[in-house]
């Protein structure tokens, strides 16, 4: 089965950092994604892990530990439009894709 | 815009209704999924197709009947709901279900409610 855990609620300020913790436990891993979702809206692809260290996407990086089963999402230089909930998924050995319950976080002026 | 349509955006039926969701991708991709999001969760897989047959269910009620036509169309046809079936449906495809690398691209859902 899959564990996957992570903040229910962020809150940050325009133009600041915001970094999302996410750990898992998982039966197989064949990579960590990350997804953005508005409310209302489908998920949309962020970032993709398979193996350990980080990657970065203009304002926005996501890291792995592959032996801590630990990953994180940072945002930088915050915008209102960041406001939006983010899903770590993992991927297992069965090629499922698992998602957390999600972060939503909250970009104030 | 998303490169997964799906029809409709919304739908309200009673429960002795018989309705089709509808997902079409024309991204080339070889596996499509069907995912349930009901308000403040994560979406939960339903079933998956590969190649155009069904790889992945769930264990998804039989009031739920899937259907893929062809590798570009994918249905989900209701029967029978309960009213605890009102969720976002979301479609989902990737180019192969191997190929861990390739993110799921999602479809805008369509925002099922029975009565």
């Amino acid at each position: 089965g899959q564990n996957i855990d992570q903040p229910t609620e962020m809150t940050a300020t325009e133009g600041a950092i915001v970094q999302i913790n996410c750990t898992y436990q998982t039966s197989g891993f064949n990579g960590l994604f990350w997804y953005q979702q508005h409310a209302g809206e489908a998920p949309t692809f962020l970032s993709y892990n398979v193996l350990d260290g980080l990657e970065e996407k203009g304002r926005f990086s996501s890291f792995l530990s592959r032996s801590k089963g630990y990953s994180y999402l940072l945002l930088k230089e915050l915008q209102m439009k960041d406001s939006a909930s983010y899903l770590c998924a993992v991927r297992d050995g069965d090629y499922k894709l698992s998602f957390g319950a999600g972060t939503t976080v909250t970009v104030r002026a | 815009d998303t490169e997964v349509t799906q029809t409709p955006k919304h739908l309200v039926m009673g429960m002795t209704n018989k309705k089709s969701l509808k997902c079409e991708q024309h991204m080339g991709h070889r596996a499509m999924y069907w995912y349930k999001q009901k308000a403040k969760k994560p979406p939960e897989l339903m079933f998956v197709y590969s190649y155009e047959k069904l790889s992945i269910n769930e264990s998804v009620p039989s009031r739920f009947s899937p259907e893929c036509p062809n590798s570009s169309l994918l249905n989900l046809h209701l029967h029978a709901l309960q009213p605890e079936d009102s969720a976002l449906y979301l479609c989902a495809s990737s180019p192969e279900t191997g190929t861990g690398w390739a993110p799921l691209h999602f479809g805008n859902g369509t925002r099922l409610t029975v009565t």
